[in-house]
């Protein structure tokens, strides 16, 4: 069965550095998203992508958030300068369309900010 | 303000009981619903999709029903099994995103 990947499982880096996520949508599906889960809390909605443009973002998804899609199977969450509180498991989700489908997700990148 | 709450309590049952969740959510329309199960780790796996003009769906064990007058989802698990054991999450559809309760953590005990 398909399944969307993440890479890498965990990364730890240091209070202003950049950290680029890594995802593997399903094939076929055309709408993608960020979610974030801080521990404890609820799985959050950061930002949908479709059709090489953001279609929606959160008050989460800031200046410091950015998003891409660099080829036909990437799909990228760039964090340019990192804070204490971005530390999260961060979840990509793709979906073949953007309502009426459930969303498949990752198995998440767990971000340690030190 | 916006709010989805689902039993804020762990719920803990014997095995071939059946676990009955709820979701509540004010300020909010949703023409879909959905639930979710997420694992320790792990990202959600989607369960069921309910729409707005549907009252009631099942697949296998699960059953969901939905009330917009209520504004209430409820979540059944019949027969339940250790097997179920996870943290189960609504997420109302807006526009394209998913917006998640908090979870239940449900615990089946052999």
């Amino acid at each position: 069965e398909p399944e969307v990947t993440q890479t890498p499982s965990h990364q730890v880096t240091q209070m202003g550095q950049e950290v680029i996520l890594r995802c593997v949508p399903i094939s076929n599906h055309l709408y993608f998203y960020w979610y974030r889960q801080i521990l404890g809390q609820k799985v959050e909605f950061l930002v949908s992508f479709y059709n090489n443009e953001i279609s929606e973002k959160s008050e989460i998804f800031d200046d410091q958030f950015s998003v891409e899609r660099p080829d036909g199977s990437n799909f990228t969450l760039k964090i340019r300068s990192t804070k204490l509180e971005d530390s999260a498991m961060y979840f990509c989700a793709s979906s073949w369309t953007g309502k009426l489908d459930e969303q498949y997700f990752g198995p998440g990148t767990r971000l340690t900010v030190t | 303000s916006q709010k989805i709450e689902q039993n804020s309590e762990a719920l803990n049952i014997q095995e071939g009981k059946t676990a009955t969740l709820t979701c509540n959510y004010t300020n909010y329309s949703p023409a879909y619903l959905q639930w979710y199960r997420q694992d320790p780790g792990r990202g959600p796996v989607f369960l069921l999709l309910i729409r707005e003009n549907e009252k009631e769906k099942r697949k296998e064990r699960l059953k969901v029903t939905f009330d917009t007058t209520l504004k209430q989802s409820l979540f059944h698990i019949t027969a339940s099994q250790p097997a179920d054991s996870a943290t189960y999450l609504c997420a109302l559809v807006q526009g394209g995103k998913l917006i998640f309760g908090q979870g239940t953590e449900l615990s089946v005990k052999p």
